[in-house]
């Protein structure tokens, strides 16, 4: 059974420009959210899609944004890329919806640097 | 808004030593508390979930508890062995309005078991 599968893996960009992540969650499985991670902050809560609906949204400026496709494969979107946000982005993927016993299963990350 | 803490920060002790990893929140109204293990360069990997109405959960020589009326959770790992290695991290998730929130991490405990 394959795990969840985001790519790339690595990419670099400069100051200024867009950058979108993809993730393809466990087959069957419906949730899929996202996690940035930094040195300084830790991991932090970026949004959650539940069959192509956002259902929770973190406490990031709007240059973030995402979406869900139908075969429940999300895509990620940073615009305006800023040093700060260098980080490891991570996708994780359940069964059902948040809460309850819904284990998260995540990918590898994407790491992007941003010079 | 929910903090997580971790207590140590860092951890060295030899193989075959028993050992306690300690979190703790703020806010106890939590869905449920996830042990998550990372290695370095790699995703997250699940360990253990307990959800609000439980007290512990047990999954081979790992044993986790929770106190959600004092908000905290402990990890126990059992005649610990090199592999163990890796940063442990805690994680609630919270309910709030009409669902449940992302979750929220501490930021870890890096463990070394020294052969």
């Amino acid at each position: 059974k394959a795990g969840v599968t985001q790519t790339p893996r690595y990419l670099i960009k400069t100051r200024g420009q867009q950058v979108t992540l993809s993730c393809s969650p466990i087959s069957g499985h419906r949730s899929v959210s996202w996690y940035q991670q930094t040195p300084g902050q830790g991991l932090q809560f970026l949004f959650e899609y539940f069959s192509e609906t956002q259902r929770n949204k973190g406490n990031f400026p709007g240059r973030f944004s995402g979406r869900q496709f139908s075969n429940s494969r999300s895509e990620m979107n940073v615009s305006t890329l800023e040093l700060g946000d260098s980080a490891l982005y991570l996708c994780a993927s359940s069964l059902g919806a948040s809460g309850g016993a819904n284990v998260l299963t995540f990918g590898a990350g994407s790491r992007l640097t941003v010079l | 808004k929910q903090e997580v803490t971790q207590i140590p920060a860092a951890l060295s002790v030899p193989e075959g030593e028993n050992l306690v990893l300690n979190c703790s929140f703020t806010d106890s109204a939590i869905y449920n508390l996830q042990w998550f293990r990372q290695d370095p360069g790699k995703g997250l990997t699940s360990l253990l979930l307990i959800q609000s109405s439980q007290r512990e959960q047990t999954s081979g020589r790992l044993n986790a508890s929770l106190d959600k009326s004092s908000g905290r959770s402990t990890l126990y790992i059992a005649a610990s062995q090199p592999g163990d290695s890796a940063t442990y991290l805690c994680a609630v998730r919270q309910g709030s309005g009409g669902g449940a929130d992302g979750l929220t991490f501490g930021k870890g405990t890096h463990l070394i078991i020294q052969p």
